[in-house]
């Protein structure tokens, strides 16, 4: 069936290097797509979203990339902190989720782990 | 803290035992969301709420669950006759209807074990 998978399951990188997350999906229908951080024991946060009718968006530190035409989306974090370890999930939703519900579509997530 | 708040955070009961968890969603915010998540994957959808009206509800709630939303504010998710396969994170979100963005607030979750 239709899912949203992400290319890498762990992640380490050198506090103050920048890190990218990828992540594929497969539903030609989505148009809206969210990353969220997830620390132990916590429910996930909002990082960004993106529409499909964009191509980048970006935030503090934070920037997400959108190719439509391989259906992937990355997750750029600038100058990557201790305090950005965590798992992270890429999600999907389109009008067509649940009737309507726009309920979201989850990948496994990558851990990313900064070593200071 | 994301302004959406569960209760309570930790669970443990017995196998056979009914289980009840609340979800206080941001104030402004019309939908409210109950999802699941299981060791080492992302969260499940499981049902869906659009002020008071549950509109969409998941394969995965199976007879056993049932959730509510009786003035279009707070929700509860009840479990009955809990089995050992209902350990988990229980995540509520909630979003605002209208413009073009969807992005889901979600709760710290209520984490259950069964026993």
């Amino acid at each position: 069936g239709e899912s949203v998978g992400l290319h890498l399951p762990t992640l380490s990188v050198q506090e103050g290097d920048n890190s990218i997350i990828n992540c594929a999906y497969s539903n030609s229908a989505s148009d809206y797509f969210i990353w969220y951080k997830q620390e132990s024991g916590k429910g996930p946060q909002f990082i960004i979203d993106i529409r499909s009718n964009m191509d980048k968006r970006q935030g503090q530190r934070v920037t997400v990339l959108l190719n439509k035409t391989v259906k992937h989306l990355s997750l750029q974090i600038a100058a990557t902190q201790p305090g950005d370890s965590a798992v992270y999930f890429c999600a999907e939703t389109s009008p067509y989720s649940g009737a309507g519900s726009y309920q979201l579509t989850f990948g496994k997530g990558t851990k990313l782990s900064v070593i200071p | 803290d994301t302004g959406v708040s569960q209760d309570p955070r930790h669970k443990i009961t017995k196998r056979g035992q009914n289980v009840t968890f609340r979800c206080d969603p941001i104030s402004e915010h019309n939908r409210l969301y109950w999802y699941r998540q299981t060791l080492g994957q992302g969260p499940e959808f499981l049902t869906y709420f659009q002020n008071e009206a549950q509109l969409e509800k998941s394969r995965l709630l199976s007879d056993r669950f049932s959730a509510e939303r009786p003035k279009g504010s707070f929700s509860t998710l009840e479990i009955q006759r809990t089995e050992q396969g209902d350990s988990a994170m229980y995540l509520c979100a909630s979003s605002l209807i209208g413009g073009d963005r969807y992005e889901q607030y979600f709760g710290p979750g209520t984490r259950l074990t069964v026993t």
